[in-house]
């Protein structure tokens, strides 16, 4: 089993929609990363969380929202789903200061 | 400019040949560094970190260039598998800032 598993893998959906992808992992880390990644882009960051009552903005945050429900679930809400927001989710973890990043698999969103 | 640069290739390599490239970055205050892999859609996996006094790792070598601020990546007797996505990663403040990736593909 991945350590690190994202739902959904795909999902198209159309604008307006509430859309919730989710994480959870069994590597036991803390920190946990929602990103983004567009063509020709690197990644970016919507939001991270250190511990599960530490919630932080990332680089690009507007338009999502985000859960820790427990040290391994964190899960990514786009509230009103626009076009733009069509791309490549990835969920991460990481432990402590050690910024090596674990991933998941990706989720593929596409909003029309 | 972007805060962290790469070319986007692609380098077209042929099998057992050897192929460098490198990646700038513009914070010079950034004090962590790292090469990862990301094969098409799937998710990055980290290759290795890159120390000041530069590292090796079996066929890969990765050095850090604080002065012009880039760091580099070399792949010798490259493989057909390491056709992939090369994305450089470096810190800035408490987050990591990725480069859009440099496309390698090993040819036979």
């Amino acid at each position: 089993d991945a350590d690190v598993t994202q739902t959904p893998r795909n999902r198209i959906t159309k604008t307006g929609k509430r859309i919730m992808l989710e994480c959870s992992q069994t590597k036991g880390h803390d920190r946990m990363y929602w990103y983004r990644q567009d063509p020709g882009l690197g990644l970016r960051l919507i939001y991270y969380s250190f511990d599960v009552k530490d919630i932080n903005k990332g680089e690009i945050s507007d338009g999502y929202s985000v859960s820790r429900q427990a040290q391994a679930k964190f899960s990514l809400s786009l509230e009103s789903a626009i076009p733009n927001q069509t791309a490549l989710y990835f969920c991460a973890t990481s432990e402590g200061a050690d910024e090596k990043l674990f991933f998941g698999s990706g989720t593929q969103l596409s909003v029309l | 400019r972007k805060e962290v640069e790469q070319d986007p290739g692609p380098f077209n390599v042929p099998e057992g040949a050897t192929v460098a490239f490198n990646c700038t970055y513009s914070n010079s205050a950034s004090q962590s560094f790292f090469w990862y892999r990301q094969d098409c859609r799937k998710e990055p996996k980290l290759l290795m970190s890159v120390y000041s006094s530069g590292n090796e790792d079996g066929r890969f070598t990765a050095q850090l260039n604080r002065a012009s601020q880039y760091i580099s990546l070399l792949i010798r007797d490259s493989k057909l598998s390491d056709s992939a996505t090369y994305l450089c990663v470096v810190n800035k403040a408490y987050q990591l800032i990725w480069g859009a990736g440099t496309k390698l593909i090993i040819k036979p």
